[in-house]
């Protein structure tokens, strides 16, 4: 079966300090992935997506995530948090080209100023 | 592009009751979506539609929900005999699918229709 497994339910961290949020998919093919934000009251925001071509990609606020097919990964990294980062980020899978999207669990990352 | 856009954004009602959630996507977005969330979950796909027509459902989803998108605008979502199961948040996106450009689809979310059964 499709799934998405996210490693980490909460995360919390001090300004300043490095991120890296762990996203495994299941093997089904040819995937899309992406990786979605919701910052507390606001809704679903796309953060960042993969397609093809350079396995590193880049989002907006300083985000970045690698495609690690081998591994069936999608880590999603940012160097330096900030107190506004606080969120829960959602992992999302897309198969074979298929209309749904398949989320992970989520991580809440807390980011204490 | 004035987002997606879902109403009401709250609704509480007695198990028993149907409810009706619409949906209005980003303008020319040809597909549009419905999940569903509950607390500490991620979205969980419910249904969507290409134009006018649905093209999958969830084994999710029980006969009595039913969703519809007459002139391939918006849609709405209609839960029948509510139960308190169905408390959740209800979520609706829609992307802009190209013949021969699906692996370059985007879903784009709407801030969700909350749900509560008493």
């Amino acid at each position: 079966a499709q799934s998405v497994s996210q490693h980490n339910h909460h995360v919390i961290l001090s300004e300043a300090a490095s991120l890296e949020l762990g996203c495994n998919y299941s093997y089904g093919g040819t995937v899309n992935l992406f990786w979605y934000v919701q910052y507390p009251g606001q809704h679903l925001q796309l953060l960042l997506k993969y397609f093809s071509g350079d396995p590193l990609v880049k989002g907006i606020k300083g985000f970045e995530a690698e495609f690690i097919k081998s591994k069936f990964s999608f880590n999603l990294r940012k160097p330096s948090v900030q107190w506004s980062d606080t969120a829960e980020y959602f992992c999302a899978v897309l198969y074979n080209q298929g209309g749904k999207l398949i989320f992970g669990q989520g991580t809440e990352l807390s980011v204490k100023p | 592009d004035t987002g997606v856009s879902q109403d009401p954004r709250h609704k509480i009602t007695k198990r028993g009751q149907n409810v009706t959630f619409r949906c209005d996507p980003i303008s020319e977005h040809n597909r549009l979506y419905w999940y569903r969330q509950t607390l500490g979950q991620g979205p969980e796909f419910l249904t969507y539609f290409q134009n006018e027509a649905q093209l999958e459902k969830s084994r999710l989803l029980s006969d009595r929900f039913s969703a519809e998108r007459p002139k391939g605008s918006f849609s709405t979502l209609e839960i029948q005999r509510t139960e308190q199961g169905d408390s959740a948040m209800y979520l609706c996106a829609s992307s802009r699918n190209l013949l021969g450009g699906g692996r370059k689809e985007t879903q784009y979310f709407g801030p969700g229709t909350r749900l509560l059964v008493l």
